[in-house]
């Protein structure tokens, strides 16, 4: 069974930085495309972050030279570093598998439960 | 970076047909997903490659793209159906993904 567990989240202050980790299990991360999505209270689904098979990443450009995506294969586990973090990045973060394998096509069936950061001071 | 538009709400009643919008320039060149969202609740799929169902989605749902709409549309509604819906797309020349503002259903 396809799992994917994030953590990482809570307050952090304006400028301040944050690592989010999302451990899977029931599939292996480095052989699917991964991506990272989220949503400010109230607000919609905002596409953050992706990494390839082969390793390219990808960013919006809201969080570009800000945010890092990455992967660690012996763990198993997805990670998004966000630096200088403003209160425009409070929302729950999501991350996600790409379906269909090599047909791909930027689906996205399989989500985390999410995990709220909170930028304030 | 690619835009699309979807209208904030849209209400129909049990056992009607709800029909949500997915506006894009050339849609119908891109692929697009559907996603639902119940409050509290992450996404889940619906419509992936623009009208396929996911395992486990009923058949009630159901997809469709081309020119510049694409289309959700959800026949026999039913009270379980209201949530918030999403449609997605990802832009190769960007390598970015693109999500609709959302359409959030009631149920009348």
């Amino acid at each position: 069974e396809v799992q994917l567990v994030e953590s990482g989240g809570g307050l952090i202050q304006p400028g301040g930085s944050l690592r989010l980790s999302c451990a899977a299990s029931g599939f292996t991360v480095s052989s699917n495309y991964m991506t990272w999505v989220r949503q400010a209270p109230g607000k919609g689904l905002q596409w953050v972050s992706v990494i390839y098979r082969g390793g390219s990443t990808y960013y919006a450009d809201s969080i570009k030279g800000r945010f890092t995506i990455s992967r660690d294969n012996s763990r198993n586990t997805l990670y998004l570093q966000m630096n200088s973090l403003r209160a425009e990045d409070t929302a729950v973060y999501y991350c996600a598998r790409g379906g269909r394998g090599d047909l791909w096509r930027g689906s996205f069936p399989y989500w985390g439960q999410g995990t709220l950061v909170t930028v304030s001071s | 970076s690619y835009v699309l538009t979807q209208p904030p709400s849209v209400s129909v009643a049990p056992g009607q047909t709800a029909i949500i919008t997915c506006g894009g320039i050339k849609i119908g060149s891109k692929t697009v997903h559907w996603y639902q969202q119940k409050p509290g609740q992450a996404p889940v799929l619906v419509v992936c490659d623009d009208s396929d169902r996911p395992s486990g989605i009923p058949e009630r749902f159901s997809g469709s793209n081309s020119g510049n709409t694409a289309t959700l549309t959800i026949s026999r509604v039913e009270a379980g159906d209201e949530a918030d819906y999403f449609c997605q797309v990802w832009d190769n020349s960007s390598d970015q993904g693109v999500f609709g503002g959302g359409t959030k259903l009631t149920v009348l």
